[in-house]
């Protein structure tokens, strides 16, 4: 089933702890990205990146982290969590880097709590 | 800049009724392209329908119509026979062809089907 999956689907950490969201997509898709979702606000690109080894910043990017070594996967690094980060986390993937027509598959989110 | 704009932060409508949500969007892009998503609880999110800028037609997907006015800057989304199972939360999107790296969402939607 073509898809993306990240894990985990929740995660209550505390501030200052180090921690990575996976991402993988088998859909030998060349776009991924990284998005939070706060209530009222949508949601707000984190991260991108065009293929292996090229990724560039999103909107919010501050406080994060990510690499794009292999195709499939993108994982999201949080460095030094901040109860500012608190969010719901989306991975998302879509088949063309550079086609506006190309949709974005979106995995199931992971929602994470900073305390 | 790019902006989407949804004005309706929560709609109720009747079941097998007709609804429309609303999305207005401001960009300096001549070709782009815009997207409606439905945000369920669960929390996936589900891509419902597209449409490009230079479409003549306007994009219909089963239920799901799209009621683009270019002019106007608007994309409204049309649920036609509303069923319970539409009640959920619609972001509008959209991506440039020349800036095709990023998307940007609006604040949602939340709809809500009455029986």
């Amino acid at each position: 089933e073509a898809q993306v999956t990240q894990n985990p689907r929740y995660l209550i950490t505390v501030t200052g702890k180090k921690l990575t969201v996976t991402c993988s997509q088998n859909m030998n898709h060349e776009y991924m990205s990284w998005y939070r979702q706060d209530p009222g606000l949508g949601l707000r690109q984190i991260y991108y990146s065009m293929n292996v080894e090229v990724t560039d910043k999103g909107d919010v990017p501050e406080g994060y982290k990510v690499s794009r070594k292999e195709k499939r996967n993108f994982p999201l690094i949080l460095e030094s969590p901040s109860p500012n980060q608190t969010s719901l986390y989306f991975c998302a993937s879509s088949l063309s880097a550079g086609a506006a027509n190309s949709p974005l598959h979106f995995g199931n989110g992971t929602r994470l709590t900073v305390t | 800049a790019q902006k989407i704009t949804q004005t309706q932060p929560g709609m109720f409508v009747q079941e097998k009724e007709a609804v429309t949500l609303d999305c207005t969007y401001d960009t300096s892009d001549q070709s782009y392209g815009l997207f409606w998503y439905k945000q369920p609880s669960s929390g996936e999110m589900i891509f419902l329908i597209y449409q490009g800028s230079y479409d003549e037609q306007n994009a219909t997907e089963g239920r799901y119509s799209l009621n683009f006015q270019k002019a106007r800057k608007s994309a409204n989304l049309v649920i036609s026979a509303s069923q319970l199972g539409d009640s959920a939360m619609y972001f509008c999107a959209m991506r440039g062809f020349y800036n095709f790296n990023k998307f940007y969402f609006g604040s949602g939607t939340k709809l809500n089907v009455k029986p």
